[in-house]
């Protein structure tokens, strides 16, 4: 089964400040990645995700991943806070699963809490 | 719009009861699937399907039941059973055809047992 590890399940930033949001995860084969926000009492909505290609991936609302296979790492990333980010973000990892098996499940980080000071 | 509609908003349970929480999503999407969330614990999956009438547990599956007997439809059941189903309970849904697909997240349905 994969893992995923979300190093710090709080991160504290000014707003205009860099932002970054860890996640490592642990997989035999090339996973997936995606990163998903969620609001207060709200569904996960997806901000981006890699799966083949360039390793840098761009997302909604300024934010980007960057895809390290040496460091099973997909670290989140917005050069510039907003208030409006503050949320939860979940880091997912899927399989290579074949239909009939395990195909499209996601695996999720503990999620880390963002909070942007004014 | 397409999405995913979860109802209710808020549920209300006593100890001993059985309760289902709806699913319905206009995606025409084959796979969905069932989240329990609980305060730094992540997402943790209770059933999925990728198919009309089949299903799989997922890694907290104990306690919960669902049924898949129309493709945009996938309700579930917490039973007694259940030792603690206080949560937030999440569905999404995929099209179920290849690894890379995004699942689309419903609102959420906040369950308390009193």
């Amino acid at each position: 089964a994969q893992s995923v590890t979300q190093l710090g399940s709080h991160v504290s930033v000014s707003e205009g400040a860099l932002v970054l949001l860890r996640c490592n995860y642990s997989s035999s084969v090339p996973p997936y990645l995606f990163w998903y926000v969620q609001y207060p009492n709200q569904g996960l909505q997806l901000l981006l995700k890699y799966t083949t290609g360039a390793t840098l991936v761009k997302g909604i609302n300024g934010f980007e991943a960057e895809f390290k296979k040496s460091e099973t790492s997909f670290h989140l990333t917005k050069p510039s806070a907003h208030m409006s980010d503050a949320a939860e973000y979940f880091c997912a990892v899927s399989d290579q699963g074949s239909r009939g098996s395990t195909l499209g499940r996601l695996y999720f980080g503990r999620g880390t809490q963002l909070t942007v000071w004014p | 719009d397409g999405g995913i509609t979860q109802s209710p908003k808020y549920l209300f349970r006593k100890e001993g009861q059985n309760v289902t929480l709806s699913c319905e999503q206009n995606l025409n999407h084959d796979a969905m699937y069932w989240y329990r969330q609980d305060p730094g614990q992540g997402l943790r999956l209770i059933y999925y399907s990728q198919i009309v009438n089949d299903f799989q547990k997922g890694d907290i599956a104990e306690g919960y039941s669902v049924s898949r007997e129309k493709k945009e439809s996938f309700p579930l059941t917490v039973t007694s059973a259940q030792k603690n189903p206080t949560a937030f309970y999440l569905c999404a849904s995929s099209s179920g055809r290849i690894s890379t697909d995004t699942q689309y997240f419903g609102p959420g349905t906040r369950l308390t047992v009193l």
